[in-house]
């Protein structure tokens, strides 16, 4: 089955203890992005992939980073977290460059608390 | 402030009416795609439209670009519990944008 898989599900930690959120897509996507999905805010882009070894920010990056070592995997990496990082995450992958013209596929999300 | 605004934000309707959720912007689009997120999943593609004034319909939902192509709508005829979810636009130009969506409720 053609999919995006994030892990954790769900995650709670503490203020400044370093987390990874893993993402894999099965569908040899060049393009790969992460979002955060916030109350009245909408999906916003945190950083994005265009392929192998190529990252940008997207529109609310900092205090986020990431890497691209393999096509599949695009890993998100919170060095210090803290509560304003409180939030629902979704990583997704599409064919292409990401403009829109191909869909995009949305993992099931991670909802990560930071208390 | 969102590049695509979305009305209304919420909407809560009978199982049999119909409904239009509407997604407007300043800006031009190359193209713009429609999504449903259910509770605790991530959001899925419903509809890309790419040429001005284009109309796309899948089942009940009918899909309408802007001959501008700044704005969209998204039709459902005789709605049914099963399209309740948060329906989100998400415009394309050098990257997509998404507006906070519209969360439907079909009562049965």
């Amino acid at each position: 089955e053609a999919q995006v898989t994030q892990n954790p599900r769900y995650l709670i930690t503490v203020t400044g203890k370093k987390l990874t959120v893993t993402c894999s897509q099965n569908m040899n996507h060049e393009y790969m992005s992460w979002y955060r999905q916030d109350p009245g805010l909408g999906l916003r882009q945190i950083y994005y992939s265009m392929n192998v070894e190529v990252t940008d920010k997207g529109d609310v990056p900092e205090g986020y980073k990431v890497s691209r070592k393999e096509k599949r995997n695009f890993p998100l990496i919170l060095e210090s977290p803290s509560p304003n990082q409180t939030s629902l995450y979704f990583c997704a992958s599409s064919f292409g460059q990401g403009m829109g013209n191909y869909g995009y596929t949305f993992g099931s999300g991670t909802r990560l608390t930071v208390v | 402030t969102q590049l695509l605004e979305q009305s209304p934000q919420f909407l809560s309707i009978q199982e049999g009416e119909n409904l239009t959720v509407y997604c407007n912007s300043s800006s031009v689009f190359s193209s713009l795609q429609w999504y449903r997120q259910e509770p605790g999943e991530g959001p899925v593609l419903l509809v890309t439209v790419v040429t001005g004034g284009e109309v796309k319909k899948l089942k009940r939902l009918t899909f309408q670009f802007g001959d501008a192509r700044k704005d969209s709508s998204l039709h459902i005829t005789a709605a049914q519990p099963g399209d309740t979810g948060l329906y989100l636009c998400a415009g394309a130009d050098y990257k997509l944008s998404f507006g906070a969506g519209t969360t439907v409720t079909v009562r049965a």
